[in-house]
């Protein structure tokens, strides 16, 4: 049972355009989520974040959008570069107790087109 | 300091084969783990430590192996490599809660070949 759904495999973008990377979750005891992004043969690295408290964060280019009522969260690259063609991953935590345990999506592939 | 680093980058098994992954971390974190990356499932928990002496299993732990002697390795092993454990192999580490800061780390990759 898929706890965090990424239901897009892949979205092209052109350059300059914004891209819209979205994540659906189940557990509603979830309340720490994550974006990491991961280049071919490199491991993820950690993008950008948010608590159930807030319902936008934004870092730079970089917005995480969090929905609590629909269990949905995105994330908003403006403008998408050609850099920024990668896998995404979200991920989602349980807080405190289960800060150890990340669940992470199954990934989106994004192409930013020059 | 070297962050996670993860040996071999890549290996080839013969089905039934043992082996040990290493990971080893130098920034004195509590907690490590370890994930594989199919296709079209994401990463997928293994097994993970919350610190020397203390492991659990995580989403996908059979046919793995951990021991958690040290803060900085976390070695996971098999025990009978089988052609359902080839994928790619990641560790992370991270530090204990300190509110909602996320401050994980991950290693490079093992790439694992089951024939």
């Amino acid at each position: 049972d898929q706890q965090v759904k990424q239901n897009s495999p892949s979205l092209s973008v052109q350059e300059g355009r914004i891209s819209i990377l979205n994540c659906d979750y189940t557990n509603s005891m979830f309340d720490y989520f994550l974006w990491y992004k991961k280049y071919p043969a490199e491991g993820p690295t950690f993008l950008i974040s948010i608590s159930s408290i807030k319902d936008k964060n934004e870092d730079g280019r970089f917005t995480v959008f969090l929905n609590k009522s629909a269990k949905h969260l995105s994330l908003h690259i403006v403008p998408s570069q050609p850099g920024d063609s990668a896998v995404y991953f979200c991920a989602a935590s349980e807080g405190p107790s289960g800060t150890y345990k990340y669940i992470f999506g199954t990934g989106t592939r994004l192409k930013v087109l020059a | 300091n070297a962050g996670v680093t993860q040996t071999p980058k890549f290996q080839v098994l013969k089905t039934g084969q043992s082996m040990t992954l290493q990971c080893a971390q130098d920034m004195n974190h509590e907690y490590m783990s370890w994930y594989r990356q199919d296709p079209g499932m994401g990463l997928r928990l293994i097994h993970y430590s919350v610190g020397a002496g203390i492991t659990d299993q995580g989403e996908v732990p059979n046919g793995y192996n951990v021991s958690r002697s040290t803060t900085e390795d976390f070695p996971l092993r098999l025990l009978s490599a089988a052609p359902s454990q080839t994928s790619v192999y990641f560790c992370a580490s991270r530090t204990s809660w300190t509110g909602y800061q996320e401050t994980q780390y991950f290693g490079p990759g093992t790439r694992l070949l089951v024939l």
